[in-house]
């Protein structure tokens, strides 16, 4: 199985502070992705990759940008955050048979 | 638009019995879906694929249908424990669209 890791659990930003939640995979895996949950929406796909330096944008980009520099390393970018930016952000990538392996999550608190 | 429902919000059943969850998809036609398990504060773990050609699958007491007419999944969880509790997810995905989960359906087995 692949093991995903995200840099914070928990993360407590001010409005308008540039927010990083990096995510890395312990494979050589190629897709890489960024969902945000929040109660009641489910699990909405922010931005995904499919290589080193290759992005496209999911259901919800608004306000995010993404960076994907080394093919282990994919990182969620939120140039200005904001109050409605508050949420479960989870990256994910894809294995084998196209499941997908989810990190531990970031719940991110925009005050 | 893709519409996916899962059966209801919450679902509470007896220790012991079977747990039947049912995923509803609209507007299109999936080669395969996946179901997850997600605890709360965790991200989502992947537990079985179903393709488009199978009508069953099983995994010890895990059991998945697939009836592409019906455009319907069964999540069925035999001889139910308390540590199953959990919300699950489904996933009907064709090959080139976004991934899309179900909202989920959150089961407590009651002891």
């Amino acid at each position: 199985d692949v093991k995903v890791t995200q840099s914070s659990r928990y993360l407590v930003k001010r409005t308008g502070e540039k927010v990083f939640l990096e995510c890395v995979q312990d494979m050589d895996h190629e897709n890489m992705f960024w969902y945000r949950q929040d109660p009641g929406l489910g699990l909405r796909l922010i931005y995904f990759s499919y290589d080193v330096k290759m992005k496209e944008k999911g259901d919800i980009p608004e306000g995010y940008s993404v960076s994907r520099e080394k093919k282990e390393r994919f990182s969620l970018i939120l140039e200005s955050a904001s109050t409605n930016q508050t949420s479960m952000y989870l990256c994910a990538v894809q294995g084998l048979e196209e499941t997908q392996y989810f990190g531990p999550g970031t719940r991110l608190l925009v005050l | 638009s893709q519409k996916i429902e899962q059966n209801s919000e919450a679902l509470n059943i007896q220790e012991g019995k079977t747990a039947t969850l049912t995923c509803n998809y609209t507007n299109y036609s999936p080669a395969y879906l996946q179901w997850y398990r997600q605890d709360p504060g965790r991200g989502p773990v992947f537990l079985l694929l179903i393709r488009e050609n199978e009508k069953e699958k099983r995994k010890e007491r895990l059991k998945v249908t697939f009836d592409t007419t019906l455009k319907q999944s069964l999540f069925h969880i035999t001889a139910s424990q308390p540590a199953d509790s959990a919300t699950y997810l489904c996933a009907p995905h064709n090959y080139g669209q976004n991934f899309v989960f179900g909202p989920g359906t959150r089961l407590s087995v009651l002891p």
